[in-house]
Formats: C-alpha cells, sequence, structure tokens
C-alpha cells in the first residue's frame, strides 16, 4: 500500500469555480502534512502546510482529519494561474523523508 | 541567487554508461534529498542524508549512489545506466529536525538513457 494516495484527476473546472482535493497517508503515526504545487516542467514548491485545526491562505483552506487519515485542499475562486499539479506529502515519524502522493492535476478553463 | 541548484538540467546518454548529477544548496540545511520522478509524475524518494546519516530506500538498485563531499553538496552518481533510468532527478534540501521544514527542490535533471 502506498503512503500517500491521491485521486490523479484531471480536474477541469472554469475559472470561479470551487474545487476540492482529496488524500489519504496509510501511516497513522505521521505527524507533518503538506501540499505542494508544481508547474508543467517544474519542481515542486510547498502551497502550505497542514495544521490539525485546519489552516487557510487566501483562497486556499487545507483540512487534515486524523480519525480518517485524510487530508483535503480547497481551492475557491480559482483562477487561470492555479493550473497545476497539486500533491499531498506527509512526513514520516521519525525519518528525514518526505512522501509524496502521485498528484492530483487540475486545469483551471476560461 | 539559487537556493537549491542541480547540473546538468537535461542528459541524455547511451545504456551501459556511468553519470553524475551534482547538486548544491546554499540554505545552510543539513539535510538533502534526491527523488525520482518517473513517467506517471510519481516523486519517490531515493535517498536522504545529513552529516550524520545516509537513508536509503531499499528499492533503489545498488547501481545509484550518493556522494556528499560537504554539507551543501549531494551528488548523485549512476553507473551502468539503463532504459528504465530514463526520469527526472530531483535533488532538495531541508532543515530537517523542524517536523514542519519545508522542503526546496532543485530545478530537476531530465534524464533520458537511449
Amino acid at each position: 500500500r502506498k503512503e500517500v494516495e491521491q485521486d490523479p484527476g484531471p480536474f477541469n473546472v472554469p475559472e470561479g469555480a470551487t474545487v476540492a482535493f482529496n488524500c489519504t497517508y496509510s501511516n497513522s503515526a505521521s505527524q507533518s502534512f503538506f501540499w505542494y504545487r508544481q508547474d508543467c516542467r517544474k519542481e515542486p514548491k510547498l502551497l502550505m502546510s497542514v495544521y490539525s485545526s485546519g489552516n487557510e491562505d487566501g483562497r486556499f483552506t487545507a483540512q487534515l482529519n486524523r480519525a480518517s487519515q485524510y487530508i483535503s485542499l480547497l481551492i475557491r475562486d480559482s483562477k487561470l494561474s492555479d493550473s497545476a499539479t497539486y500533491l499531498c506529502v506527509v512526513k514520516a515519524p521519525g525519518a528525514n523523508n518526505l512522501f509524496f502522493g502521485t498528484g492530483t492535476r487540475l486545469t483551471v478553463i476560461p | 541567487d539559487t537556493a537549491v541548484s542541480q547540473t546538468p538540467k537535461y542528459l541524455v546518454t547511451q545504456m551501459g554508461n556511468d553519470k553524475s548529477i551534482k547538486c548544491e544548496q546554499n540554505l545552510g540545511h543539513d539535510t538533502m534529498y534526491w527523488y525520482k520522478q518517473d513517467s506517471k509524475k510519481f516523486l519517490k524518494i531515493m535517498f536522504s542524508y545529513n552529516n550524520k546519516e545516509l537513508i536509503i530506500n531499499e528499492t533503489v538498485p545498488n547501481r545509484f549512489s550518493p556522494k556528499s563531499p560537504d554539507k551543501a553538496h549531494l551528488n548523485l552518481h549512476i553507473n551502468s545506466l539503463e532504459l528504465g533510468d530514463s526520469a527526472v532527478y530531483f535533488c532538495a534540501s531541508s532543515q530537517a529536525v523542524l517536523s514542519r521544514a519545508e522542503a526546496f527542490f532543485g530545478q530537476g535533471t531530465r534524464l533520458t538513457v537511449v
């Protein structure tokens, strides 16, 4: 079983739409969670960390459900510039490794 | 002032050759990583390394070896290249002691084995 699983999409949404991505992780002892963004042919970059109480950064909201081992990312009022692949990332407990999901591809359409 | 830089950006080589990819970070981080991103875009950890410990993903063939001359560099050496080694290789670094540490990635090296 993979450490992190995501729906690969693709998600094609119109500008202004709200879209949500989900991912699940297998190790219940995991402590740190992140969403990274990767543009086509570019390196991954941190979008936001995910905190236990949930957190918001502008149009982006991240949620964590430890009981279900589930992480989500909500994007409101989608912009064309939001088109990218969104990677769910989990840090293994007691180790320095980040485990990446396969990514969910988002295309925002004019 | 690139934080994590890796060279070359593109590498095309024949099967059986030996090649190296270099990585340098100027962030003062204590941990560096190599990731492989295959054709399905899946990012998989290959190695993580700090000045105390090398952690190797057991699925990585021993033809791959990381070499760290100092804290700011982690190079990847690959022996006897195979067609299946074609992928994008990303170097990254983080201040790994902090659980919420952000990993910074290099721009990637697109390796094509022919």
